[in-house]
This record gives structure tokens, C-alpha cells and sequence, in this order.
């Protein structure tokens, strides 16, 4: 069966330092993978995905994530974190042939201090 | 540039009681999907569309409903409220060309049962 595992509920550091939040997965076939982040009150917003091909993955807001076959991971990162960046956090991997639905991971919270 | 419009944004019921959440899309994308969003849990898929007439179960349908008459509307209906259905509710819309295409998602129902 396909998962998603984020296993930090929080991570916290100081602006300016280096971010990555991490995330595992276990999917049949070829995983198409996807980082969403969320704001208070709002919906999910699509930051980056993984399909094919080079295995670190550049995306919105200077957010980048690195796939890892060997160890079915899929970490976001950020060379230097903003205050702005704090938010929720979701990791999710398409269920294969499967009307694109996602399975989300339990999402992340970041937290960024001045 | 509406993309994918919810109402209410807030709620409360009494135990029992019914209502429908509604959402609508203007990108003219097939696929729709109804999630629930409870903390720590990440997102639990409801229901799903992937065109007018046509729906199908998630993880999580028990005590929901829905109908997808049009294109742009899938509306989620609660027939018999109870306190367990207590959550945040997404609706998201997705381009089926390309099975990497990101889900777009509205900006939430909060939703108390009392």
C-alpha cells in the first residue's frame, strides 16, 4: 500500500539558516511525488513535484527538494530561510493509475524566528 | 482568477442536523476531490470526481455524500451531523491531462458540530 511518512511534526530555525524538512514514502512503480505548503485559514498551494528525471527539483518561492531512490525519500529545502516561510508542510505521493488521487504525509509544521 | 471557490468558510451545526458544503471551479479540470483535514492527520480523501456524473468513495466516506452534475460543481453533503465529523474541509480540482498535473485546492470550510 502507498504511505507518506513527515517524521517531524515541527521544525524550527533561525532566518537566514539552511531548512529541510524531510519526508519518506512507499509506493508500487514509479512514484510521482508533490510538496504543498499551507498559510492559517488557507488552502494547500502546489510549491514543487518530482516525476522524472533530475533528482533534485527546483520550485516556487526558492524552495528546492532532492529525491532519493535508494532511500525513497523526498526532502524540501531552502538554502536560507525566511520568517515568511513558516507555515504547514505537506508531502504527498500520487497513487499510481489511480485518477491522481494523493495520499498526504501528516504535514510539518515550520517555524522560522527572526 | 477565481480557481477553486468554497462556501461557506465557516459552520456550525447542532448533532443531526444536515447541510451542504459547496464547491465550484472555473479551469474547466474533470477531476475534483473532497478532502478532511483533521490536526496532526494530515488530509483524508472523501470523495472524488473525475467528471460530471460520474463519483467515486475515498479513505473516508461514511456519513457524506456527494453529486457532480456539472462540470464546475461538486457540492458535499452531511446528511446526519455528528461531533466526529468536526473538521476542516477542502475541495481541490485537477487538470487530468498529465498524470503529474497538481491539485489546485479552495480555501476551506471550518466545520463545528455541536
Amino acid at each position: 500500500a502507498q504511505s507518506v511518512a513527515q517524521p517531524e511534526d515541527q521544525v524550527n530555525v533561525a532566518e537566514g539558516n539552511p531548512l529541510t524538512v524531510k519526508c519518506t514514502y512507499s509506493v508500487s512503480g514509479n512514484p510521482y511525488l508533490f510538496w504543498y505548503v499551507q498559510y492559517p485559514n488557507r488552502g494547500l498551494q502546489f510549491l514543487l513535484k518530482y516525476i522524472t528525471g533530475d533528482n533534485l527539483v527546483k520550485g516556487s518561492y526558492g524552495f528546492e527538494a532532492e529525491f532519493n531512490k535508494s532511500q525513497t525519500s523526498f526532502h524540501l529545502k531552502k538554502p536560507s530561510a525566511l520568517v515568511s516561510d513558516s507555515a504547514l508542510y505537506f508531502c504527498a505521493v500520487r497513487v499510481p493509475r489511480n485518477t491522481g488521487k494523493l495520499i498526504f504525509g501528516q504535514g510539518t509544521t515550520l517555524q522560522v524566528k527572526p | 482568477n477565481a480557481g477553486v471557490t468554497q462556501t461557506p468558510k465557516f459552520r456550525i451545526l447542532k448533532i443531526g442536523q444536515s447541510m451542504t458544503l459547496q464547491c465550484t471551479q472555473d479551469m474547466n479540470h474533470n477531476y475534483m476531490y473532497w478532502y478532511r483535514q483533521d490536526p496532526g492527520m494530515g488530509l483524508k480523501l472523501i470523495y472524488y470526481s473525475v467528471g460530471a456524473g460520474i463519483t467515486d468513495k475515498g479513505e473516508v466516506p461514511n456519513g457524506y455524500n456527494v453529486s457532480r452534475s456539472t462540470t464546475e460543481d461538486f457540492p458535499l453533503r452531511l446528511e446526519l451531523a455528528a461531533p466526529s465529523q468536526t473538521s476542516v474541509y477542502f475541495c481541490a480540482s485537477r487538470n487530468p491531462a498529465g498524470e503529474d498535473q497538481p491539485q489546485h485546492f479552495g480555501d476551506g470550510t471550518r466545520l463545528s458540530i455541536l
